[in-house]
């Protein structure tokens, strides 16, 4: 029953340093999303995916990256971390997209300092 | 077009009263209308959803309200519990996999026992 397992929980990364938070789902999920969660903002999509090989930008994907070469992974890639990425990030799946449950993981909270 | 106003920012309730977080959307093409539930540390989790057919859905002490001429739909619980003391999320999207899951911006209810 681990559902969408995202790592690390924590990370703080100095200005300018890379890198990718992971996120894999057991439940074989065709859609995959990556959202940040500021304070009084609500959760905003960065990428989302419909499926394995296929990508797509969100609200917000300036300065991140992703792939999904797997039904199950579906990792993002911060690269030159900005201090505008402090958030808190959440990976979420879903059977057949947005008009269906949406399951989320716990989350990581990242600080760039 | 795409925004979802959610009200009010935060909640305070007394044990065994109603809570009421009400929302707004413009987009008279969204189709699926969630709640989600946030605890402390934890992702969102899915409470309640409706879709514009119907003008209430009520699942145990949790109701929602959906009046789509004003395009307003809002969250009732009942007899609020300390434990409902969480971080609530409303949002809508409409059919389709290049569509979105748009998020309120959240209202943190605390029930006081």
């Amino acid at each position: 029953n681990a559902g969408v397992t995202q790592t690390p929980k924590f990370r703080i990364l100095k200005i300018g340093q890379s890198m990718t938070l992971q996120c894999t789902q057991d439940m074989n999920h065709n859609y995959m999303y990556w959202y940040r969660q500021d304070p009084g903002m609500g959760l905003k999509l960065i990428y989302y995916s419909v499926g394995a090989g296929i990508t797509d930008k969100g609200e917000v994907p300036n300065g991140y990256n992703v792939s999904r070469s797997t039904t199950e992974d579906f990792p993002l890639r911060l690269e030159l971390a900005a201090p505008s990425q402090t958030s808190v990030y959440f990976c979420a799946s879903s059977f057949t997209g947005v008009n269906t449950e949406a399951f989320f993981g716990q989350g990581t909270r990242l600080t760039v300092v | 077009q795409q925004q979802v106003k959610q009200s009010p920012q935060s909640l305070i309730v007394q044990k065994g009263g109603i809570s009421i977080i009400n929302c707004a959307y413009e987009n008279t093409a969204f189709d699926y209308f969630p709640w989600y539930q946030q605890f402390p540390g934890k992702g969102p989790a899915l409470l309640i959803a409706i879709r514009p057919d119907v003008s209430e859905k009520k699942e145990g002490r949790f109701t929602i309200s959906f009046n789509k001429s004003a395009k307003q739909f809002s969250l009732h619980i009942m007899d609020s519990q300390p434990g409902d003391s969480a971080t609530y999320f409303c949002a809508a999207s409409k059919g389709g996999a290049t569509n979105k899951l748009i998020f309120g911006t959240g209202t943190l209810l605390a029930v006081q026992p």
